[in-house]
């Protein structure tokens, strides 16, 4: 079935940093993208999403690219922040866009220090 | 202005007991969700409707129905509450089934500890 492998961490950076956050899925066809971000206590948040191969989310300076030959959509942002600490979910799309649930990975929890 | 919304925020309760959950969700959107997030915080889908008609059950006990009376409204009861049922859980929805009609918004979630 679809599946999707993102580095779990924690990842700890200072702030500033350059980040990057893997994500890699297995999907029978070509499933819409996502990237959700969960603050401390709260519920997730859409950060960015792509809905075909080369096609570039953005958002809050965080970006990814929907890479068909690679399977992936790795999470990046060039100067991190405090206020970006939470986990990040890469998930991936029912096929065809049918009623069916998103397909998440573990999370990764970001630890940003000053 | 909340775009989906879920009470209570926080349920503590004990074995045994049944409770429910409500989700609303004010976007017009034609489909809705439940997720359950465990405490490593691994989302998995649980069911889904589409204009008040059950889409998807995913290997659910029993002893959780969804309900929607509407097709801005989605509970969740569940029945008999067991230790292995304490999670977040979380209500989302989309516009629709259709290519590029399927970002979900989700709500706050509701905290539930079964003692």
């Amino acid at each position: 079935g679809d599946s999707v492998t993102q580095m779990e961490g924690p990842v700890t950076l200072s702030e500033e940093a350059f980040l990057t956050i893997n994500c890699t899925y297995t999907a029978t066809g070509y499933p819409s993208l996502f990237w959700y971000v969960q603050y401390p206590g709260e519920g997730l948040q859409l950060l960015l999403k792509a809905t075909k191969a080369d096609d570039k989310g953005s958002n809050k300076g965080f970006e990814a690219t929907y890479r068909k030959e690679t399977t992936s959509f790795h999470l990046e942002k060039g100067s991190v922040q405090v206020s970006d600490s939470a986990v990040y979910f890469c998930a991936l799309g029912p096929i065809g866009g049918g009623a069916d649930g998103l397909t998440f990975g573990k999370g990764t929890h970001l630890i940003i220090q000053p | 202005d909340t775009a989906v919304s879920q009470t209570p925020k926080y349920l503590v309760t004990q074995m045994g007991n049944d409770k429910s959950i409500k989700c609303e969700q004010n976007l017009g959107h034609d489909t809705m969700y439940w997720y359950k997030q465990d405490s490593k915080k691994f989302l998995k889908i649980m069911f889904s409707y589409n204009n008040k008609e059950l889409i998807i059950n995913e290997t659910v006990p029993n002893r959780f129905s969804p309900k929607s009376p509407d097709k801005a409204h989605l509970n969740l009861h569940i029945n008999s509450l067991e230790l292995g049922d304490s999670a977040v859980y979380f209500c989302a929805s989309s516009q629709g089934p259709g290519q590029g009609q399927e970002t979900q918004y989700f709500g706050p979630g509701t905290r539930l500890l079964v003692l």
